[in-house]
Parts: structure tokens; C-alpha cells; sequence
């Protein structure tokens, strides 16, 4: 069966450290995949997308990587802040062209 | 959030009323989408329409219709409410279709719990 898996355990880290979350899939070759960022109580938010002949991308402090050979996105936030925390959801395209997503990894950054 | 308000933020109905939730896009996005977000699960999608009566099936169409008679607003209605759709409601606009790699926005989510 085709799934789209992320910890379910929050992430705990440091302020000032590399916080580095993952995403796994399997049955899937998606064409591009996606991060958003989600605070409680509202909708998600866009920030970086990845597509398959890409290995890696950046903005800022973020860094996004995608290994469709292992089938594994990884997400990075160098220098990180307690405003990063946050809930990160992943989602990569599937052969409809519609997003499949994640459930998503709870990022705490402590001061 | 900006460009795109649902209605209601919140909702308390019971097993078997209907429910029609509204969402409202200033952006003139042509693509326009429900999701439901339960703990433990990811962003589900429901319905999506890519254009002004045009709409297709989600993943978890059972139990919910959907309307789009002007670009700006998608309604989604649960004909008669269940419990096992209490969940979060999102409603999400893109520029482009999903082949175009677009990113979705994403309206604050309207809070349904059926008793």
C-alpha cells in the first residue's frame, strides 16, 4: 500500500542547533514534493518544494533534501529558534496530481 | 491565511442535520480544495474544483458534496452529519493545477464537531 510517513513524536531541540526532520514514502514516485508549516489552530503554510531531479534546496535557514532512492525527504532548520516551533507536514504529488500528505512532526525548539 | 476566509469558524451539529461550510477566496485562484485534518492522520482531501462547476472526487468523498457556482466561493456540504466527521475542515486555492508543482494557500479551518 502506498504510504506517506513522518515521526509522530515531537521533535525536541535546542535553541541555536540543526533541527532535522524526515519523510518517508513508499509506492510512490512523486514528481515533486512539498513542506508546510502548521501552528495550532490554523491552516498550513507553504515553505519549500523539491522536485525529483533536484537533491537539494534552500531558503534561508532552511534546507530541504530528496533521495527518491531511498524514498526519503529530509528537512532542516540550521540556527534554530524557539519561533520554529511548530507542527511540519510533508506532502508529495501523487499520479493524480493531487497532494498526499503526512501527518506531520512536532518541532519544539527550547531556549 | 490573507485571501481566503471560511464560515463557520466553528460548528457543534448533530448526527443526521446537514452542514454546509463555506469558503471564500478574494485571490480569483482557478483551483480550489476541502481537506479534513484528524489527529494521528495527515491532510485528507475531500473535493477539489478547478474551475467554476467543475469538481471532482478526493480521496474521502463519501458523505460530502460540493458546490462552485462563482470562482470565489467552494461550499461543501455533509448531507446528513455523522460523528466520524468531527474533524478540522480546511479549505485550500492554488494558481495551478498540481502538474504545475503550484503551492496551496490555506483558509484557517472551520472546527465541526457532530454529537
Amino acid at each position: 500500500s502506498q504510504k506517506i510517513e513522518q515521526n509522530s513524536e515531537a521533535l525536541n531541540i535546542q535553541e541555536g542547533k540543526t533541527a532535522t526532520l524526515t519523510c518517508n514514502y513508499t509506492n510512490y514516485s512523486p514528481a515533486y514534493l512539498q513542506w508546510y508549516r502548521q501552528d495550532p489552530g490554523r491552516g498550513p503554510v507553504f515553505l519549500l518544494l523539491i522536485r525529483e531531479n533536484e537533491k537539494e534546496k534552500r531558503k534561508e535557514r532552511l534546507k530541504v533534501t530528496f533521495d527518491t532512492t531511498l524514498k526519503q525527504s529530509l528537512f532542516h532548520i540550521t540556527a534554530s529558534q524557539p519561533a520554529d516551533s511548530a507542527t511540519y507536514l510533508c506532502a508529495l504529488v501523487d499520479s493524480n496530481y493531487q497532494l498526499i500528505w503526512g501527518a506531520g512532526t512536532k518541532l519544539i525548539i527550547k531556549p | 491565511d490573507a485571501g481566503i476566509t471560511q464560515s463557520p469558524r466553528h460548528k457543534v451539529t448533530e448526527t443526521g442535520t446537514p452542514v454546509t461550510l463555506r469558503c471564500h477566496q478574494t485571490e480569483n485562484h482557478r483551483y480550489m480544495y476541502w481537506y479534513r485534518q484528524d489527529p494521528g492522520h495527515g491532510l485528507r482531501l475531500i473535493h477539489y474544483s478547478y474551475g467554476v462547476k467543475d469538481t471532482d472526487k478526493g480521496e474521502v468523498s463519501d458523505g460530502y458534496s460540493v458546490s462552485r457556482s462563482k470562482t470565489e466561493d467552494f461550499l461543501l456540504t455533509l448531507e446528513s452529519a455523522t460523528s466520524s466527521q468531527t474533524s478540522v475542515y480546511f479549505c485550500a486555492i492554488s494558481y495551478l493545477a498540481g502538474d504545475a508543482a503550484d503551492e496551496q494557500f490555506f483558509g484557517p479551518g472551520t472546527r465541526l464537531t457532530v454529537l
